[in-house]
């Protein structure tokens, strides 16, 4: 059983859809709860990084995180064609280093 | 500014050959973590610097990888003895420290032939 689950996909949406992203967890020490966007062959860009419980939205961006059900979620409005990339959770906050725990990525395509 | 940067971006190497992948942090950037990812898969955790000290290794798969930073800055992520399980993208990660946001690299993609 991994720490972090993620559901691979892959996600295929129309343009436009709102697309609906989430990872369940197991650690209750983790505290810092990450999204990160990888296009295909670059390093993951982070998307958004939230403390502890609540939402925080960004632009067509919106990152919830459910500590008591250790379920947190992305929520891209209005997705586009250049959205089509993998996505990947991570947490932080188990350990004294910083160290970033990876759910397995979610590949997504937004068609036009 | 300019990012992290990762050299080579592409290795082919033949089983049992030693590799060397750089790293270069941005400039200032206290910790430097380097992560594997394995195809289709999450990159996982190696080893982690706050400054030119490795305070955890706990995720190098074996003896055969090495990590160092000896002035805080560069470093080289070395895998003696190649194996094929070891083809992978390496990444490389730095942070002002703590649980600063890490930014990432674009990797080495290592072939094991």
């Amino acid at each position: 059983q991994k720490e972090v689950e993620q559901d691979p996909g892959p996600l295929s949406v129309p343009e436009g859809a709102i697309v609906s992203l989430n990872c369940t967890y197991s650690n209750s020490a983790f505290q810092y709860f990450m999204w990160y966007r990888q296009y295909s062959r670059k390093g993951p860009e982070l998307l958004m990084y939230t403390y502890s419980s609540g939402n925080k939205e960004d632009g067509r961006f919106t990152a919830q995180v459910d500590k008591s059900s250790k379920y947190i979620s992305l929520f891209i409005r209005d997705s586009q064609p250049s959205d089509s990339a993998t996505y990947l959770c991570a947490m932080s906050g188990a350990s004294n280093t910083g160290k970033l725990i990876f759910g397995q990525g979610t590949t997504l395509q937004v068609k036009p | 500014g300019a990012g992290v940067s990762q050299s080579p971006r592409y290795k082919v190497a033949k089983r049992g050959q030693d590799v060397a992948l750089r790293c270069d942090p941005i400039s200032g950037h206290v910790s430097l973590f380097w992560y594997q990812q394995a195809l289709g898969q999450g990159p996982e955790f190696l080893t982690y610097f706050q400054n030119e000290a490795q305070l955890d290794k706990s995720g190098l798969p074996s003896d055969r990888f090495f990590a160092e930073r000896p002035e805080g800055s560069v470093s080289t992520l070395k895998i003696q003895r190649t194996q094929q399980e070891d083809s992978a993208v390496y990444l490389c990660a730095s942070s002002l420290g703590g649980e600063g946001t890490q930014y990432f690299g674009p990797g080495t993609r290592l072939l094991v032939l």
